[in-house]
């Protein structure tokens, strides 16, 4: 099993629409879980942290379930430019090592 | 503030040349990463200095790559000798120890 598995997409959807990705990481030991974000040809940056009791940052919802070890990433009233690829991250256990998902992609449409 | 600088940002080369990629952390991250990016492996960790020390290169791929971080404001990631399956966008990362980490913008490499 990888360690942190994402459904590649891609995702298209029209402006407006909400969108959802999910993520499963494989190590029960991970502490720190995030959502980046990355422009095609662009570096990876930080969306948002995901915290266990899910966190939301405007039109941006993050939710975590340890149990079943699965992450969640929630977009509303999605816009042309929230098109990019998102990547689950996980800490594995330390406080450094970072995880990556493939990630991914998602295509807002006018 | 600038950011991480990475040069340069696109290398083409041939097989078995060397190759250098530099990297200039963000200043007063203590802790610098290098990452690879390809389409089938997606992003991996190859190597993590803390202070300047090399704490884990569990993720360099073989004794062609190396890596070395004289100082806290300067490090280098060197392949010889280059091959094609190691053509792959590398990235270099900084931050402060368990905080967020902020990518350079990258060095696109083709090995003919």
């Amino acid at each position: 099993r990888k360690e942190v598995e994402q459904d590649p997409g891609p995702f298209n959807v029209p402006e407006g629409a909400t969108v959802a990705f999910n993520c499963t990481y494989s190590n029960s030991a991970s502490q720190s879980f995030f959502w980046y974000r990355q422009d095609c040809r662009k570096e990876p940056k930080l969306l948002m942290s995901v915290y266990s009791s899910g966190n939301e940052d405007g039109r941006f919802t993050a939710q975590l379930n340890r149990a079943s070890q699965y992450i969640s990433l929630l977009i509303r009233d999605s816009k042309l430019s929230d098109s990019a690829t998102y990547l689950c991250v996980n800490s594995g256990g330390s406080n450094y090592k970072l995880t990556f998902g493939k990630g991914t992609l998602l295509t807002v449409n006018p | 503030d600038a950011g991480v600088i990475q040069s340069p940002r696109h290398e083409v080369t041939e097989m078995g040349q060397e190759v250098t990629l530099r990297c200039k952390p963000i200043s007063g991250h203590n802790s610098l990463f290098w990452y690879r990016q390809t389409m089938m492996r997606g992003l991996e960790l190859l190597i993590y200095f803390n202070n300047n020390v090399p704490i884990d290169d569990s993720g360099m791929p073989e004794d062609r790559f190396s890596a070395k971080m004289p100082n806290a404001s300067f490090s280098t990631l060197k392949i010889q000798p280059s091959e094609p399956r190691d053509s792959a966008v590398y990235f270099c990362a900084s931050s402060t120890l368990a905080n967020e980490q902020f990518f350079g913008p990258g060095t696109r490499l083709t090995v003919l």
